[in-house]
């Protein structure tokens, strides 16, 4: 999706190994988020930031830290992934109040094994 | 926990008829509220916006009514065609605290029979 590039775009890990997810923009959104998305769930947010080093706590954070150290770039990070954790994770970021909503990345599928 | 209910959870219609799904949510925010259209294997895209102080906005075939006082709000698509068969989600705002954040709906996937 323009503007917005997510790495990698598929993953296979095993249980207990450490993964990072990468989120890129080039729109100078100050909002980012990470989602999960899973059959008969929707998208879940599990974490959110609003500007450099500053994030917070979705609704299904528990296994997730994120990082924020420059406006473009967002990383979700699984310290030790677990099987619960295999969906596929779609970033998204915003510009508030303008009434474009969010823009999603392609998203990354992530297996874990 | 903020909740975003949406039904049906899949839908078939014919060709040419008429697409409806439903969102109730349970927070008032003044922001936009959204439907994303998302195709297999990508993101979800914004289809169409509605700003809570408007009843109803029409853009092409795609339609969203919005009931404020019942917090409800719909998507009518006219004429549903093939190319409209995709999972559908709605969003409503969740601005709590002064930040920005959307919840979403679990999803509609929708068929359309050529």
């Amino acid at each position: 999706d323009a503007g917005i590039t997510q790495s990698p775009r598929h993953k296979v890990t095993e249980t207990g190994t450490p993964v990072t997810l990468r989120c890129h923009q080039t729109e100078n959104h100050r909002y980012m988020y990470w989602y999960r998305q899973d059959p008969g769930h929707g998208l879940r947010l599990i974490h959110y930031s609003y500007g450099v080093k500053d994030t917070d706590k979705g609704e299904v954070s528990d296994g997730y830290s994120v990082s924020r150290s420059k406006t473009e770039d967002f990383l979700l990070t699984l310290e030790s992934a677990t099987s619960s954790q295999t969906s596929v994770y779609f970033c998204a970021i915003s510009e508030p109040w303008t009434g474009n909503g969010y823009t999603f990345g392609s998203g990354t599928r992530l297996t874990v094994v | 926990q903020q909740q975003v209910k949406q039904s049906p959870q899949s839908l078939i219609v014919q060709k040419g008829g008429i697409s409806i799904i439903n969102c109730a949510y349970e927070n008032t925010a003044f922001d936009y509220f959204p439907w994303y259209q998302q195709f297999p294997g990508k993101g979800p895209a914004l289809l169409i916006a509605i700003r809570p102080d408007v009843s109803e906005k029409k853009e092409g075939r795609f339609t969203i009514s919005f009931n404020k006082s019942a917090k409800q709000f719909s998507l009518h698509i006219m004429d549903s065609q093939p190319g409209d068969s995709a999972t559908y989600f709605c969003a409503a705002p969740n601005t709590t605290s002064g930040t920005y954040k959307y919840i979403f709906g679990t999803g509609t996937r929708l068929k359309v029979l050529a």
